[in-house]
């Protein structure tokens, strides 16, 4: 079945530092793939999404390429503020039947000053 | 209005009694889901609706879920006789047809 995995945290990172979070998938067809973040207190937002392969997805800063040929859609950014800080989820859907998407377990970053 | 709400935010709960958790969906968005974010199972699909369509209640871990949307809006998610393991986020995002998912804030459930 389809499933996502994802880079393991929690992740601490100094202000301007880079970020890679890795996500790598399993799934039939040509899914969609997005990167959603949660900030503390706050519900899950969209932070960007890619639906083709090669596609590049970008946000706030934020990019990450559709790769089918590692499936990958690894997550960069390459200055982190204190403001980032919040737990991130790779997903994907099919975009047909349900549509329902299916995460990652998510990686919490935090950036100190 | 202008996101997806649910209430309550917070619910706390004695095992085996029931609760009904609620959805209020972005005007217009034909599609309604329900995920579970429990510690240590991540973010859990749970069940879809779609229009007037038959539910896909492929996710539901047990007869004692049930959901449904009445109207083709606001939708109420049920379980019966709660147990300790279901206590967890349980979080609502509508969408249009094939379109992006927008969530809720969730409602964080306490069983005791």
């Amino acid at each position: 079945g389809d499933s996502v995995t994802q880079m393991e945290g929690p992740v601490t990172l100094s202000e301007e530092a880079f970020l890679t979070i890795n996500c790598t998938y399993t799934a039939t067809g040509y899914p969609s793939l997005f990167w959603y973040v949660q900030y503390p207190g706050e519900g899950l937002q969209l932070l960007l999404k890619a639906t083709k392969a090669d596609d590049k997805g970008s946000n706030k800063g934020f990019e990450a390429t559709y790769r089918k040929e590692t499936t990958s859609f690894h997550l960069e950014k390459g200055s982190v503020q204190v403001s980032d800080s919040a737990v991130y989820f790779c997903a994907l859907n099919q975009e047909t039947g349900a549509n329902n998407l299916f995460f990652g377990t998510g990686t919490r970053l935090t950036v100190i000053p | 209005g202008a996101g997806v709400s649910q209430s309550p935010s917070n619910k706390v709960t004695e095992k085996g009694k029931d609760v009904e958790l609620r959805c209020d969906p972005i005007s217009g968005h034909t599609a309604l889901y329900w995920y579970r974010q429990s510690l240590g199972q991540g973010l859990e699909f749970l069940i879809y609706f779609q229009g007037n369509s038959a539910p896909d209640k492929s996710g539901l871990p047990s007869d004692r879920f049930s959901a449904e949307r009445t109207g083709g809006s606001v939708s109420t998610l049920t379980i019966q006789r709660t147990q300790q393991e279901d206590s967890a986020v349980y979080l609502c995002a509508s969408s249009s047809l094939a379109g992006i998912q927008y969530f809720g804030a969730g409602t964080r459930l306490s069983v005791l």
